[in-house]
């Protein structure tokens, strides 16, 4: 079974189009991730949910909106896709511990979004 | 905020030679520390992680890692590369006490390793 799944694992689309990402993990963890990782290898963090409440929100595109229908699952929409946005988005889930820190994340395999 | 340095953008080792990553952070206190591993076109796998305790960190594949705190310093070990070991790696810091669970990563070290 794969803990966290994202699916599609790519997708190539026209700029302007409006495109989602699905993730769902089946770890029982209580906050998820979406990291973009750029072309150089460079991973940035876009945005946590902790059961289902949005706590990290980076200086993204408002073109990107996440969304997290239960603890299990969260979504990135991106309306208006533009050529910048390709890249491979990781969604990644962690137990906070108690008292605060992380356990560590598990990812996602990864989908690259090529934007043409 | 936080911040990770992994000053090899690129190493390359023979196989069966003896590996070391660097990485070195920024924090005001003691972080927790991560080291990840991503193949090509595959996720980050979890190597090995410290939290507190013993300094000297084992990990999966054979790989171990030590946290020197007075150098900021977290750098991955391997005594045996193998093929299979060619990868990016990637140095994780998290912070202590805080609730948002957010990791930072340095830029990566990409393995290549000659047979």
């Amino acid at each position: 079974d794969t803990a966290v799944s994202q699916t599609p694992k790519y997708l190539v689309t026209q700029m302007g189009n409006d495109k989602s990402i699905k993730c769902e993990q089946n770890l029982g963890h209580d906050t998820m991730y979406w990291y973009k990782q750029d072309s150089k290898k460079f991973l940035k963090i876009m945005f946590s949910y902790n059961n289902k409440e949005l706590i990290i929100n980076e200086t993204v595109p408002n073109r990107f909106s996440p969304k997290s229908p239960d603890k299990a699952h969260l979504n990135l929409h991106i309306n208006s896709l533009e050529l910048g946005d390709s890249a491979v988005y990781f969604c990644a889930s962690s137990q906070v511990r108690s008292g605060g820190g992380l356990y560590g994340y598990t990812f996602g395999s990864g989908t690259r979004l090529t934007v043409v | 905020a936080q911040s990770v340095t992994q000053p090899d953008i690129h190493i390359t080792v023979s196989e069966g030679a003896s590996l070391e990553l660097r990485c070195n952070y920024s924090y005001g206190a003691t972080p927790y520390l991560f080291w990840y591993v991503q193949s090509p076109g595959q996720g980050l796998q979890l190597l090995l992680k410290y939290f507190s305790g013993d300094t000297l960190v084992q990990g999966i594949k054979g790989f171990e890692a030590e946290f020197k705190r007075s150098q900021s310093s977290f750098n991955l070990r391997k005594p045996s590369v193998h093929w299979s070991d060619a990868a990016e790696y990637f140095c994780a810091v998290g912070e202590r006490g805080s609730t948002l669970g957010r990791l930072y990563f340095g830029r990566g070290t990409q393995l290549t390793v000659w047979p």
